[in-house]
């Protein structure tokens, strides 16, 4: 079974840019999240969707906005790209039940020059 | 104050030996816990989900005490292949609510 998937793997953009990451979830998981890692730091909570609707936001700027598709899979958005932007992008797929924990994809290396 | 608060180490420790990570996590609504290993320059990967009760798997074991809202992780017979990052992660909810992730424990094992 393939697992979670993410594209591009990596990716460099300069500031000022937009940037589309994409996630496509376990086959059967309803659930996505993303997340931004910078070098030395957990990761940090970005967005979930559930079913196709937001079910949480962390504390970014709106520069940051996603989506989710009827198929489950998802998009995370970035506009007006900082240079602190750079960072690893993972996607987390799960159920949506249960109190199991979340698979990660391999993550998009972001960096904005 | 973090909401998940670990030690960052680094632990260094021989080949054999015992390690014992901790972390703290501050709001007391959290529903699920879990350990997780990141590997450098790759996605954290579930070891473990951690329950009151504790539970143990193989050389590790993971302990949860929510009253003093304490995780804990102990490795026995650390191998080589242990070294990575290890991630103490809170759950918010018991179905599709967010990780919050502590900043890691960096581990080395050593010949």
């Amino acid at each position: 079974d393939a697992g979670v998937t993410q594209s591009p793997t990596h990716l460099i953009k300069t500031r000022g840019q937009h940037v589309t990451l994409r996630c496509s979830p376990i086959s059967g998981h309803k659930s996505v999240s993303w997340y931004q890692q910078v070098l030395g730091q957990g990761p940090q909570f970005i967005f979930q969707y559930y079913e196709k609707e937001e079910r949480g936001r962390g504390n970014f700027p709106d520069r940051f906005s996603a989506r989710q598709f009827p198929n489950y899979s998802s998009e995370l958005n970035v506009n007006a790209l900082l240079l602190g932007d750079s960072a690893l992008y993972l996607c987390a797929s799960s159920s949506g039940q249960g109190s199991d924990g979340y698979t990660f994809g391999s993550g998009t290396r972001l960096t904005v020059v | 104050r973090k909401e998940v608060e670990q030690d960052p180490g680094p632990f260094n420790v021989p080949e054999g030996a015992t390690v014992a990570f901790n972390c703290t996590y501050s709001n007391s609504a959290s529903q699920s816990f879990f350990w997780y290993r990141q590997d450098c320059r790759k996605e954290p990967k579930l070891l473990m989900s951690v329950y009151s009760s504790g539970n143990e798997d193989g050389r590790f074991t993971a302990q949860l005490n929510r009253a003093s809202q304490y995780i804990s992780l102990l490795i026995r017979d650390s191998k080589l292949s242990d070294s990575a990052t290890y991630l103490c992660v809170v759950k918010s909810g018991t179905s599709y609510g967010k990780l919050t992730f502590g900043q890691g424990t960096i581990l080395t094992v050593h010949p």
